[in-house]
């Protein structure tokens, strides 16, 4: 089945904590990208990645790193988790380079909490 | 810049009738639409898009979108609305420079029985 897969998909941790949230996708996308949700505003994107060893940063990047060293993963790194990074966590790819009829794919979402 | 709005928080309408969820757009170039279903604790679900052509547009679960050029807007809409609808969605437009989608802030569908 073609999918994107985030682990974990409940997190609850500490700030200052260093965590990882994993992404894989088995369709051979080259386009991945990480979004975070939240409410009244929407998704909005994080870091993206056109290709493997390929990544730059979203609109809200700062907090955040990521690594595209095989096309099928692309994990989020918090280095150092604060509160304001409670958030729901979507993973997504898509099989061009973003072109504009690309369809992007999510996965089924992380939701994590920072104490 | 570009941005996408959807001007009401939620929509409730009775099943079986018609329901429609608001968009518009503000992009500089070309639209590239979409919408997005989000039910609870579930990803995001593609319903459909907009790239070319026809301003109708024709997507997933009996939904459709109409493309308005001279209103900027890209409403959704379903002629018999289900319970089973009711969920948060989203229209996105995508910025082709970094592939990315650009969110509005989401309209929950609350369809009764």
């Amino acid at each position: 089945e073609a999918q994107v897969t985030q682990n974990p998909r409940y997190l609850i941790t500490v700030t200052g904590k260093k965590l990882t949230v994993t992404c894989s996708q088995n369709m051979n996308h080259e386009y991945m990208s990480w979004y975070r949700q939240d409410p009244g505003l929407g998704l909005r994107q994080i870091y993206y990645s056109m290709n493997v060893e390929v990544t730059d940063k979203g609109d809200v990047p700062e907090g955040y790193k990521v690594s595209r060293k095989e096309k099928r993963n692309f994990p989020l790194i918090l280095e150092s988790p604060s509160p304001n990074q409670t958030s729901l966590y979507f993973c997504a790819s898509s099989f061009g380079t973003g072109g504009v009829g690309d369809t992007q794919y999510f996965g089924p979402g992380t939701r994590l909490t920072v104490l | 810049a570009q941005s996408v709005a959807q001007p009401e928080d939620q929509v409730n309408v009775a099943e079986g009738n018609p329901l429609t969820v608001k968009c518009t757009y503000s992009v500089s170039g070309n639209p590239y639409l979409f919408w997005y279903v989000q039910y609870p604790n579930r990803g995001l679900q593609f319903l459909l898009k907009y790239i070319t052509g026809d301003n109708l547009v024709k997507g997933s679960y009996g939904f459709e979108a109409e493309f308005n050029k001279s209103q900027t807007s890209f409403h959704l809409k379903k002629p018999s609305a289900l319970v089973s609808d009711s969920a948060l969605y989203f229209c996105a437009v995508r910025d082709i420079s970094t592939g990315k989608l650009i969110f509005g802030q989401g309209t929950t569908l609350q369809v009764k029985p």
